[in-house]
């Protein structure tokens, strides 16, 4: 059974930073692309961040680009993602998503940490 | 960026009728494999979101066969057959066809 959990949210102040993780299990990690996607509280889905598996791409939503920085550990099964100078519109329920190799993206989610920007 | 525009944005519906949400994208969704990226999310209350369809109108692995995609290019359609309790939550359209991908601002459904 695919399993993505994130962990790492938490309250910050603005110009903070945090670090989000995600354990991911039932499946060959390395072989599959993977994401986050936040939602903030009442809110739509925003996607922020990819990382393919193979490394060919990196991709960023332009409202975090040069803040945030994802990475992932095949070793270790785990993708993370680092924020950096957060602020209050960054609050939201952070997703760790997986794209599927043959069916297109976000075929599997976690349940999502909550991060909290504010003084 | 494409934008995706979802109507209606709240659907009031009476269980065991029909329900059709509307999904049309700022640009064609057709990548250059020949595929199109639409890919439709179910979200219960207090849930994470799950894709109910791929690829327009591929359903994922225990989606009951009462919902359906349809469309091509920049006009797409999610249908359930016969609306359901368990149906009641957000749907949200999303393309992956370019970077970066965008979802439509989702549609509440609820019951009459």
């Amino acid at each position: 059974e695919v399993q993505l959990v994130e962990s790492g949210g938490g309250l910050v102040k603005p110009g903070g930073s945090l670090r989000l993780s995600c354990a991911a299990s039932g499946f060959t990690f390395g072989s599959y692309s993977m994401n986050w996607v936040r939602q903030a509280p009442g809110k739509g889905l925003e996607w922020v961040s990819s990382f393919s598996s193979s490394g060919t791409y990196i991709y960023y939503a332009d409202s975090v680009k040069g803040r945030f920085s994802i990475s992932r550990d095949n070793a270790k099964n785990s993708l993370y993602l680092q924020m950096n100078s957060l602020r209050a519109e960054d609050t939201a329920v952070y997703y760790c998503t997986r794209d599927g190799r043959y069916s297109g993206s976000n075929d599997y989610w976690g349940q999502g940490t909550l991060v909290t920007v504010s003084s | 960026d494409v934008v995706m525009t979802q109507s209606p944005l709240s659907l009031p519906v009476t269980l065991g009728q029909p329900a059709s949400i509307s999904c049309r994208s700022s640009q064609s969704l057709v990548y250059s494999d020949g595929n199109t990226y639409l890919n439709w999310f179910q979200q219960r209350p207090g849930q994470s979101p799950r894709r109910l369809l791929y690829k327009v109108s591929d359903r994922d692995s225990g989606v009951p066969d009462r919902f359906s995609g349809s469309g091509s290019g920049t006009d797409f359609t999610l249908k359930i057959s016969r609306v359901e309790a368990e149906d009641v939550g957000v749907y949200y359209c999303m393309q992956g066809t370019h970077w970066p991908r965008t979802f439509g601002q989702g549609t509440k459904v609820e019951i009459k």
